[in-house]
C-alpha cells in the first residue's frame, strides 16, 4: 500500500532562519495528489499545500514545496520562519481514484526567538 | 474558513462499553471521513461515507465500528463493544467532493479506554 515518511520528529529553527521538512513517499499509482496539513495546538489539522503536478512549485502563506517524482518527495520548505509557524506538520497523499488520505508522522517545528 | 466540530474532545470510559462521537460537518459537504490516531504514531484512514453508504473503509475499521449520519445530522462513529486498543485521537473530515479534494478536519475526540 501507500506510504509517507517524515524522517524528522523535531525540528527546531531560530526565527528569520530557513527550515525544510523532508517527505519522501511510495505509491503505486501514477494518479496522485499530494498535501501538506498543519496543526497547531489544541486547533485542527488544516491544509496548507496541495500539488499533483510533477516539478511545479507550490505556495501558500510563505511556505512552498515541489512535487519531485523523479525521487518520490514533496518538501515543505520555508525561507524565513516565524515565530507563529510552531506547529506539526504532516504529509500526505491520495491515490488513484480513492478519497483516503494516507499521512507521514508529523514533524513538529518548533521555532525559537 | 469552514469548520468541522467534534463533540465531545475528551471520552474516557470502561472496556466493553459504547461509546458514540459526534462530528458536525460542514454545512454543505457530501463526503465525510473517521481516521485514527494513537499516540505517536499517524493519523490512519478508517472509512469514508456518502449519501448514508460506507464508501471505503480499513482494515481498522472492525466488526465492532459503525458509522451514520441519520437525517443530516452529527456524523457519527460507534464502537460497540470498546477494546483497550481503541484508545486514540480520533478525528472527523468532510469534503465538497470525491477524491484529491480538500479534506478539511475537526480538531479530534480523544477516546480512553480504561
Amino acid at each position: 500500500g501507500d506510504s509517507v515518511t517524515q524522517t524528522e520528529g523535531l525540528v527546531t529553527v531560530t526565527e528569520g532562519l530557513p527550515v525544510m521538512l523532508n517527505c519522501t513517499y511510495q505509491t503505486a499509482y501514477s494518479d496522485v495528489a499530494f498535501f501538506w496539513y498543519v496543526q497547531y495546538l489544541n486547533e485542527a489539522p488544516k491544509l496548507l499545500l496541495r500539488s499533483s503536478t510533477d516539478n511545479k512549485r507550490t505556495e501558500h502563506q510563505g511556505f512552498h514545496a515541489t512535487l519531485h517524482k523523479s525521487s518520490s518527495s514533496f518538501h515543505l520548505q520555508k525561507s524565513s520562519v516565524q515565530l507563529s509557524d510552531s506547529a506539526l506538520y504532516y504529509c500526505a497523499l491520495i491515490g488513484g481514484s480513492n478519497a483516503k488520505l494516507t499521512f507521514g508522522k508529523g514533524t513538529k517545528l518548533s521555532v525559537k526567538s | 474558513g469552514p469548520k468541522v466540530l467534534q463533540i465531545p474532545s475528551h471520552q474516557i470510559i470502561d472496556m466493553g462499553q459504547m461509546v458514540t462521537l459526534n462530528c458536525d460537518p460542514v454545512s454543505n459537504h457530501l463526503y465525510f471521513y473517521w481516521y485514527k490516531q494513537i499516540l505517536g504514531q499517524q493519523m490512519e484512514f478508517l472509512v469514508n461515507f456518502y449519501n448514508g453508504k460506507v464508501m471505503e473503509k480499513s482494515k481498522l475499521f472492525k466488526d465492532q465500528f459503525s458509522v451514520e449520519r441519520p437525517d443530516g445530522s452529527y456524523f457519527t462513529l460507534k464502537i460497540q463493544p470498546t477494546a483497550l486498543e481503541d484508545s486514540a485521537v480520533y478525528f472527523c473530515a468532510s469534503s465538497r467532493d470525491w477524491g484529491s479534494y480538500e479534506q478539511y478536519f475537526g480538531p479530534g475526540t480523544r477516546l480512553t479506554v480504561l
